[in-house]
């Protein structure tokens, strides 16, 4: 167990439908990546968020948005699916602020969510 | 942009060989690199890391080696056993955020 918790861990889900992924950071982790992960491609950094803020945005669909809570847990809203949104969504966490030092184990990566879009 | 990238995107080792897994980066301002493993259906596990100012790190039968003259990364892995056959990604971190950026993975296969 990382100590990232990702739910669900499977997802089946229609066209033109929306759902939503959650993480729980490991105890003390202030920030939150997710990532994409397509069959055919590598991890795709989608969005960060520290203690709450937004803080980086990479290749997140308009029809992808995400939030963090107060208590620290993350989620990621998924709408109007696509086939071709169909992948696993992974969590990350990690103490460091943008400005800090990242410590000595690095991200911690949840096991995922598989979504499929039918 | 910002790409992370690997040369060979499956390596094939016998059992007890050393495996070298390489990775070339673009982003000269990154201060920071890992190498992950993933195994089938798990996400990506921690193996081992190294910043910019340093060209070695040695852990438990795996060296990370950093060229930044060339911007090339390595993970060395020795007396490789089944156990270690994954997908192995290089990871850079680099811009506002400290998000990371991922290499496309090269599959390591180990015969016995």
């Amino acid at each position: 167990d990382s100590g990232v918790t990702q739910t669900p861990k499977h997802l089946i889900t229609a066209t033109g439908q929306r759902v939503t992924l959650r993480c729980s950071p490991r105890s003390g982790d202030l920030s939150v990546y997710w990532y994409q992960q397509s069959l055919d491609q590598g991890l795709q950094f989608l969005i960060q968020y520290y203690n709450g803020e937004e803080r980086a945005k990479g290749n997140i669909l308009e029809r992808f948005s995400a939030q963090q809570f107060p208590d620290l847990h993350s989620e990621l809203n998924l709408s109007s699916l696509e086939l071709g949104d169909s992948a696993l969504y992974f969590c990350a966490s990690s103490v460091a602020s943008p400005q800090g030092v990242v410590p000595h184990d690095g991200y911690t990566f949840g096991s995922g969510t598989r979504l499929t879009v039918v | 942009g910002e790409s992370v990238g690997l040369h060979l995107p499956t390596l094939s080792v016998q059992e007890g060989d050393n495996s070298i897994i390489n990775c070339a980066y673009s982003n000269s301002a990154s201060d920071y690199f890992i190498w992950y493993k993933q195994e089938s259906g798990k996400g990506p596990q921690f193996i081992i890391d190294i910043r910019s100012n340093m060209d070695k790190r040695q852990g438990q039968r795996v060296t990370v080696l950093l060229n930044k003259t060339v911007k090339h990364l390595s993970l060395q892995i020795a007396a490789t056993q089944p156990g270690d056959s994954a997908v192995y990604f290089c990871a850079e971190r680099g811009g506002y955020g400290n998000k990371l950026v991922f290499g496309a993975g090269t599959i390591l296969r180990v015969k016995s």
